[in-house]
């Protein structure tokens, strides 16, 4: 299958300051890319769907300022988190998604302090 | 919209052994797509098994098989011959074939296997 790649695998940052995770489709264009978060022991949860070139669309109750989403290739999509806070504190997964096919990457751990 | 329900939040198996992990689903629509997915302790998601809703015929793949009842809207998967490395924790997800493709996941079946 295709390889995705998310880039930092983890991160620790203060409350307050922006952190931002990247989602790259190594071989293969994603017109899609879809944004999980993943609480421990807990399922899969869809945060937003984006297309390359347009506005990402976001789940109900997932905050769109303050979980920025672009998609400014087929290849990279970027999850900024904004001022996060210690509940934004969870394991990030974006899923490539090709004509028929979706590539999970290797997720991001972000824990806000 | 669409749910996709687990009900065994854990599970256990001798090496060897088979063990089914249940999965249900709701949907209105007729064209969709089920799978389960492996989650190891890396937390990497990994396509164990694929079904499109069309095909009578169950999905299998080596040791893995599934139990697919359209109308009972069940969607069970087999594990033949368990071995140590399929310890993980597994989803059962639910993707239409329209509606954007995204993923609607159950909570998970925890797998463990025993020597």
């Amino acid at each position: 299958g295709a390889v995705v790649s998310q880039h930092p695998s983890w991160v620790i940052c203060k409350s307050g300051t922006s952190v931002k995770i990247e989602c790259r489709s190594l071989d293969f264009q994603a017109t899609t890319m879809f944004w999980y978060r993943q609480f421990p022991k807990q399922s899969l949860m869809l945060m937003a769907t984006s297309n390359e070139g347009s506005k990402a669309t976001y789940e109900q109750g997932v905050e769109k300022d303050k979980f920025l989403i672009n998609h400014a290739s087929l290849t990279l999509s970027t999850l900024t988190v904004t001022s996060a806070h210690p509940e934004d504190s969870s394991f990030y997964i974006c899923v490539a998604g090709g004509k028929n096919e979706q590539f999970f990457g290797p997720g991001t751990r972000l824990t806000v302090l | 919209a669409q749910t996709v329900t687990q009900s065994q939040p854990e599970m256990s198996v001798q090496e060897a052994e088979t063990v089914t992990l249940s999965c249900t689903y709701d949907t209105s629509e007729s064209d969709y797509y089920l799978f389960w997915y492996k989650q190891p302790p890396s937390r990497q998601m990994i396509l164990v098994i694929r079904q499109e809703a069309y095909k009578q015929q169950n999905a299998t793949e080596n040791r893995f098989s599934v139990n697919f009842q359209k109308a009972a809207k069940s969607f069970s998967l087999k594990i033949s011959d368990s071995q140590l490395g399929d310890a993980a924790m597994y989803f059962c997800a639910l993707r239409l074939t329209g509606g954007g493709n995204k993923l609607t996941f159950g909570t998970g079946t925890q797998l463990k296997v025993e020597l």
